[in-house]
């Protein structure tokens, strides 16, 4: 299934580094998510942007920057990361409108912080 | 309290058998109710979503009890390929964002 994309998949930086994960959704969606997913705890909502525009930042660290340059491109900006920072990055999006709760979600980058 | 709780088990049960998850919620202005389906290191899928009337979708049953604030997930005859996490999602009174619970590992042997 190709309806969400993100790249890398898997990515190991040191806290010095900057690097951006990037996501792309190929639904026609105008709604798109950066979730955190850590063991043993539940999916964070990150960020949330509808129709391009930033809608929810629910008190991400700044070492996250989003970036939504149109409504199928999602890009996560990480810079001076901490080990605790660690987790899956999931992108999701969705078609608001129909409700936003059928959200489709991306495999997820695998992000180690040395 | 958690705003989507879920016990996060493992469930270990043989094949054939029936398992049924709870998962609470703390709003009780809440409005919708999802169970997704997660396999091991990939993404989450919608399963079902779950109506005031209950629905059903072949081998599998969603619930809500709002008088207790809990939705279930009822598993009938378990195949292998039913072991997976089960993630609850709650839309809070706003309506504009889900909230996940922790999931619930169900494991289904031989």
């Amino acid at each position: 299934e190709t309806g969400v994309t993100q790249t890398p998949r898997h990515l190991v930086m040191g806290m010095t580094n900057k690097k951006s994960l990037k996501c792309e959704q190929h639904l026609g969606h105008n709604a798109m998510y950066w979730y955190k997913q850590s063991a043993k705890k539940p999916l964070e909502l990150m960020f949330v942007y509808n129709f391009k525009e930033q809608t929810e930042n629910n008190s991400v660290p700044s070492r996250f920057s989003p970036e939504c340059p149109n409504s199928s491109h999602l890009f996560l900006h990480l810079h001076t990361l901490q080990p605790e920072d660690s987790a899956l990055y999931l992108c999701a999006s969705s078609q608001e409108g129909r409700g936003q709760w059928e959200q489709f979600f991306g495999p997820g980058t695998r992000l180690t912080v040395l | 309290r958690k705003e989507v709780e879920q016990d996060p088990g493992p469930f270990n049960v043989p094949e054939g058998a029936t398992v049924a998850f709870n998962c609470t919620y703390s709003n009780s202005a809440s409005q919708s109710f999802f169970w997704y389906r997660q396999d091991c290191r990939k993404e989450p899928k919608l399963l079902m979503s779950v109506y005031s009337s209950g629905n059903e979708d072949g081998r599998f049953t969603a619930q809500l009890n709002r008088a207790s604030q809990y939705i279930s997930l009822l598993i009938r005859d378990s195949k292998l390929s039913d072991s997976a996490t089960y993630l609850c999602a709650v839309i809070q009174s706003s309506g504009d964002k889900l909230t996940f619970g922790t999931g619930t590992r169900l494991a289904v042997r031989p």
